[in-house]
């Protein structure tokens, strides 16, 4: 079973509309979780943490349910320059390194 | 805003060569990672270093690669003797400390081509 799973998409959605992405983990002892941006053959860009409370900046929440091992991602209202690769990454392992899922690519379409 | 900083952008090699990508990381931070993503995959961690010394490797990270800080800004990743398949987007990434929820902010990488 692969470590962070993500629906790799492609999502196609209009502008203004509302898209939601999620993420399994398989690891129980992940210790943070974060939402990365990445655009075509840039560096992977922190969109948010996610909280175990969840937690929201403008038009992007973020939820995290432990039980389920999940983290997901709403996009709200969303703009032509959401289109890009949104990257799931779970903090594993003594040093902290980040363990990424393969992203789900969104195309917002006008 | 402080950043990581990654020279060159770009860098081709002929196999068999070695090749040092350097990263500048962000002032006063403790704790360094190189990443890579082969085109059309995944970003996959290499090796963490902290205190001079590696603090964990990926089973990516064989022995031709190393890494070292050899003047206390620049955070270098050597691969030996290249192949096809270190052809990648090489991504260096810092953080202050170890606390429980930093996040790590990552350079802008060198594409590394191997012929």
């Amino acid at each position: 079973r692969k470590e962070v799973e993500q629906d790799p998409g492609p999502f196609n959605v209009p502008e203004g509309a509302t898209v939601a992405f999620n993420c399994t983990y398989s690891n129980s002892a992940s210790q943070s979780f974060f939402w990365y941006r990445q655009d075509c053959r840039k560096e992977p860009k922190l969109l948010m943490s996610v909280y175990s409370s969840g937690n929201e900046d403008g038009r992007f929440t973020a939820q995290l349910n432990r039980a389920s091992q999940y983290i997901s991602l709403l996009i709200r209202d969303s703009k032509l320059s959401d289109s890009a690769t949104y990257l799931c990454a779970v903090i594993q392992g003594s040093a902290r390194q980040l363990t990424f899922g393969s992203g789900t690519q969104l195309t917002v379409l006008p | 805003e402080p950043e990581v900083t990654q020279t060159p952008s770009h860098q081709v090699t002929q196999m068999g060569q070695e090749v040092i990508l350097r990263c500048v990381p962000i002032s006063n931070h403790l704790y360094f990672y190189w990443y890579r993503q082969i085109l059309g995959q995944k970003v996959e961690f290499l090796v963490s270093f902290y205190n001079n010394e590696i603090s964990e490797k990926s089973e990516i990270f064989d022995d031709q690669f190393s890494v070292e800080r050899p003047d206390g800004s620049n955070f270098t990743l050597k691969i030996r003797s290249t192949k096809l398949e270190d052809s990648a987007m090489y991504f260096c990434a810092s953080i202050p400390g170890q606390g429980a929820s930093q996040p790590q902010h990552f350079g802008d990488g060198t594409r590394l081509s191997i012929l």
